[in-house]
């Protein structure tokens, strides 16, 4: 079965600071993988996706995410980040193979100090 | 395009009361998702639906049940609502695995006391 691990559950980082946020997952075949976000009090929004090709994607308020097969990874990156940054990010792979259901992972809390 | 909408936002709810979360989608999708959200623990997969007429179980179906007679409109019914169902649910829309994102409404919260 297809899982997606986010060992952090809380990063802080300072504003203007870069950031990383991990992702590991475990599937067996190429993956199609989402980072969103969720602000306080609101639903979920998608950050970016890969599917295959150049394997840094870029997506949408200025970050990126890197898939390393290798290392069944998915990093989300920001090089500087703003206050407006701080909420939870999701990791997630849709499934192939006939399965309808995204898994996703539990989620990374950032908090941005000023 | 109002994408996935969501009513009511808030509810507080007597344990053993009923209700049912309406959750509507302009976009055409055939697929659509329920969630819940409790602190800490991400989100868990309650119902799906692959088109009108076609739901099935998710992760934690108990307690709850679901229709899709349009595909626009997937209510989420609670029957007999018990204190473990406080929580926050999400409706989630897509075209479909695995290509394509899932678009999530802005959420319910629910508090049954």
């Amino acid at each position: 079965a297809q899982s997606v691990t986010q060992p952090d559950i809380h990063i802080t980082v300072s504003e203007g600071a870069s950031l990383e946020l991990r992702c590991n997952y475990s599937y067996g075949a190429t993956p199609y993988l989402f980072w969103y976000v969720q602000s306080p009090g609101q639903g979920l929004q998608l950050l970016l996706k890969y599917f295959s090709g150049d394997t840094l994607v870029q997506g949408i308020k200025g970050f990126e995410a890197e898939f390393k097969r290798s290392q069944s990874s998915f990093n989300l990156r920001k090089p500087s980040v703003h206050w407006s940054d701080a909420a939870e990010y999701f990791c997630a792979v849709d499934p192939t193979g006939g399965s309808y259901i995204p898994t996703f992972g539990r989620g990374t809390s950032l908090i941005v100090h000023p | 395009n109002a994408g996935v909408t969501q009513t009511p936002k808030f509810r507080i709810l007597k344990i053993g009361q009923s209700m049912t979360l309406q959750c509507t989608q302009d976009m055409n999708h055939n697929y659509m998702y329920w969630y819940r959200q409790d602190p800490g623990m991400g989100l868990k997969l309650i119902y799906y639906s692959v088109g009108a007429g076609i739901t099935d179980k998710g992760e934690v179906p108990n307690g709850y049940n679901v229709s899709r007679s349009t595909t626009e409109d997937f209510p989420l019914r609670l029957e007999l609502a018990a204190p473990s169902q406080t929580s926050v649910y999400f409706c989630a829309s897509s075209r479909g695995t695995p290509y394509n994102e899932q678009f999530f409404g802005p959420g319910t919260r629910l508090t049954v006391l």
